[in-house]
């Protein structure tokens, strides 16, 4: 069965350092994965995905995440962050190929920046 | 992009009674569609995947005559929580995957807060 791990629950960074978010994934096919962004109270913002090619993928606002299959990991980076990167990030894993295949997500990291 | 619109965005109802959320997809045709609940500080746990013209499939523990799900259209499922109960309080969130080879990636409603009092 699919599932994510997201060991962090909670991480607090000062501004203008470096932050890596954690996930794990378990899949028995080829994954797709996904980060995403939530705000307090509002929806879901895709910040990158992967699925093929290159194992270091570029996402917005400045993310990036590395898919390492050995470790069957997906972590996110932000090379400086900014005050306004506090949100909850999820991690996620689909089947790729498949448009009815659901999207299972890890448990979340709650970011919190120290000024 | 794509885009998936839900809505209402919140909706207060008194306890008893049945409240619906609209997912729509308005620029492609989904087969599928995803409905998703969100406890507060808690993560995206899904319910059930819904399926054009045919049954919803519901995850183990939601409860299928509690949470009614119609997919009467390319564009269009519903979400109705019947009886409701202030436990039923929660972000409810939709999402439906364009189906095109080689990109099934999911497109996201922005949430529908409901709050039963």
């Amino acid at each position: 069965a699919q599932s994510v791990t997201q060991p962090d629950i909670h991480i607090t960074v000062s501004e203008g350092a470096s932050l890596e978010l954690r996930c794990n994934y378990s899949y028995g096919a080829t994954p797709y994965l996904f980060w995403y962004v939530q705000s307090p109270g509002q929806g879901l913002q895709l910040l990158l995905k992967y699925f093929s090619g290159d194992t270091l993928v570029q996402g917005i606002k400045g993310f990036e995440a590395e898919f390492k299959r050995s470790q069957s990991s997906f972590n996110l980076r932000k090379p400086s962050v900014h005050w306004s990167d506090a949100a909850e990030y999820f991690c996620a894993v689909g089947a790729l190929y498949s448009s009815a295949s659901k999207i299972i997500f890890g448990s979340g990291t709650r970011l919190s920046i120290r000024p | 992009g794509a885009v998936v619109s839900q809505h209402p965005s919140r909706v207060i109802c008194k306890s008893g009674t049945s409240v619906k959320i609209e997912c729509r997809s308005l620029d492609f045709q989904a087969t599928t569609m995803f409905w998703y609940r969100q406890f507060p500080k808690q993560s995206l746990m899904l319910m059930a995947t819904s399926n054009e013209g045919s049954k919803a499939t519901y995850e183990q523990g939601v409860e299928k005559d509690k949470f009614l799900i119609n997919h009467a259209s390319l564009t269009l499922s519903t979400l109705t929580v019947t009886s409701a109960h202030p436990e039923d309080s929660s972000f409810y969130i939709c999402s439906a995957k364009r189906p095109s080879q080689g990109d099934t990636e999911a497109f996201f409603g922005q949430g529908t807060r409901l709050t039963v009092v």
